[in-house]
């Protein structure tokens, strides 16, 4: 089956770093998502961006799909950015698959 | 607009038992559906439910069951539980049709003693 790996795993930054995060996936997909996760398990839809690029606020996301890559960029990273980022690329019959995460900690 | 919603938030039940979680979509979304996420585990598909009938089925077990109701809530069901059922359940919903984001609830967390 498709491969969903993300890098790095984890994460520490300060408040006001910037960082990428990276997302292969080793077939070809229909779409792609990027999530959070917060610490209270709450899930929330980022971006949906089969390619291209795309920015809401601090944060922008590109997807090269040819090249089976993904890169969420978060800028002045705040606290309450902290959690788990998980892409999730679709195959067929609307099948997410999920990446292993990145854990996020964002420190004052 | 009311996002998708989940009961209940946890649930405790022990060994051999049956579990049931309920997910209501965000109104006009007629597709739902259940992932798990096991401790240490990525999030893993369950089910997809669409217009009320089962669209497509994860690597789990018949005793993962669910199904969709005509106002498009859905029901999961786990029968004769096992230690390792332990996990948050994550419903998600989408507009039909391929190309629509899903949005997700904020999960029923399942402790199997």
């Amino acid at each position: 089956g498709i491969q969903v790996e993300q890098s790095p795993p984890d994460l520490i930054l300060q408040e006001g770093a910037n960082s990428t995060l990276r997302c292969n996936f080793s077939d070809s997909v229909n779409n792609l998502q990027w999530f959070h996760q917060n610490p209270w398990g709450q899930l929330i839809n980022l971006f949906y961006i089969p390619s291209g690029t795309k920015q809401n606020g601090r944060l922008s996301a590109t997807t090269v799909a040819t090249e089976r890559y993904s890169l969420l960029y978060i800028s002045s990273s705040q606290t309450t950015d902290s959690g788990v980022y998980f892409c999730a690329v679709e195959l067929g019959f609307q099948k997410l698959v999920f990446g292993t995460g990145t854990r996020l900690l964002v420190s004052p | 607009e009311a996002g998708v919603t989940q009961s209940p938030t946890h649930l405790i039940k022990t060994r051999g038992q049956q579990a049931t979680l309920r997910c209501s979509p965000i109104s006009g979304h007629t597709s739902v559906y259940w992932y798990q996420q096991a401790l240490g585990l990525g999030l893993q598909f369950l089910l997809w439910y669409d217009e009320g009938e089962e669209r497509n089925r994860g690597n789990f077990p018949p005793r993962f069951s669910g199904r969709q109701f005509p106002n498009y809530s859905s029901e999961l069901n786990v029968n004769a539980l096992e230690l390792e059922d332990s996990a948050l359940y994550l419903c998600a919903s989408s507009l039909p049709g391929n190309n629509s984001p899903l949005h997700f609830g904020n999960g029923t967390r399942l402790t199997v003693t």
